[in-house]
C-alpha cells in the first residue's frame, strides 16, 4: 500500500462543467500517473509527472489537463466536461527509475450526463 | 509504438486447477518491462508480477509464474491451483524502454481478460 488516496470517489457532473480530480501520496514518489479505464480498452495514460511541475500528456490527453505543485498531489482537470469522458481514472505512482512497480489509488468513477 | 494484446476476453477454471492467461506484445524498445495485475471486482488493481525484457528466468511469485517467450513476443500468466478468490479481469501490461536513460515508467494496457473460477 503506498498511501494513494483520490477525490472524489465518485463524481456526477453535466457537460460542459470543469472538473477536477485530485490524487495525493504519502511516500515521496517522484513519478505519478493518471490513467483512465474503459471497458474494451483496457487502462490508458492520459498525463504523467516526473517532478514537481514536470509533466508531459500521455496517449489520451485531449481534453485534459495536469498540474503538480507539490510531490505529493497530482491534479488531473477537465476543463469543459463531455459524456466522453465518462470513466473510472485511475491515479498512480512510482518511486524511482529503478522502480518496477507502480501502485495505483482506487480510483474515482466519473459520470458526465 | 507499443501494443499489448489479450485475446481471451474470459477464462474459467475449475478450482484448484491451473490456468493461462495469454498476452502478446509489440515493441521497438530493447529494454522493456511486462507486468500482470488484478483487478477484484471492488475496482483496486493490484500488482501481481514483474519481468524484466534481460531476465534470463521466468518470474514468479507464489502461485503466479510468468512464461516469458521473448522470440514470440508473449508473456503469459500462469496461475497455479486456482481458487475462488481469483475471480478477477486480469490486466497485462508493458512498461517503455530507457530513453536517454531515463525511463517514465509509462504503462500499456491490455484489454484485460475476465477469470471465472468454479468451485
Amino acid at each position: 500500500d503506498a498511501g494513494i488516496t483520490q477525490s472524489p470517489r465518485h463524481k456526477v457532473t453535466e457537460t460542459g462543467t470543469p472538473v477536477t480530480l485530485r490524487c495525493h501520496q504519502t511516500e515521496n514518489h517522484r513519478y505519478m500517473y493518471w490513467y483512465r479505464q474503459d471497458p474494451g480498452h483496457g487502462l490508458r495514460l492520459i498525463h504523467y509527472s516526473y517532478g514537481v511541475k514536470d509533466t508531459d500528456k500521455g496517449e489520451v490527453s485531449d481534453g485534459y489537463s495536469v498540474s503538480r505543485s507539490k510531490t505529493e498531489d497530482f491534479l488531473l482537470t477537465l476543463e469543459s466536461a463531455t459524456s466522453s469522458q465518462t470513466s473510472v481514472y485511475f491515479c498512480a505512482t512510482r518511486g524511482s527509475s529503478g522502480d518496477n512497480e507502480q501502485f495505483f489509488g482506487p480510483g474515482t468513477r466519473l459520470t458526465v450526463l | 509504438a507499443q501494443k499489448i494484446t489479450q485475446t481471451q476476453p474470459g477464462m474459467f477454471v475449475q478450482e484448484k486447477e491451473a490456468v493461462t492467461l495469454d498476452c502478446t506484445y509489440d515493441t521497438s524498445d530493447q529494454s522493456y518491462g511486462l507486468f500482470w495485475y488484478k483487478q477484484p471486482s471492488s475496482g483496486e488493481m493490484i500488482f501481481l508480477i514483474y519481468q524484466g525484457s534481460y531476465d534470463e528466468q521466468n518470474a514468479t511469485e507464489g502461485r503466479y509464474s510468468l512464461n516469458f517467450q521473448k522470440a514470440r513476443k508473449s508473456a503469459n500468466l500462469v496461475i497455479s491451483a486456482s481458487q475462488l478468490g481469483d475471480s478477477a479481469m486480469y490486466f497485462c501490461a508493458m512498461r517503455e524502454g530507457n530513453a536517454g536513460g531515463t525511463s517514465y515508467g509509462k504503462l500499456t494496457f491490455g484489454q484485460g481478460t475476465i477469470l471465472t473460477v468454479h468451485p
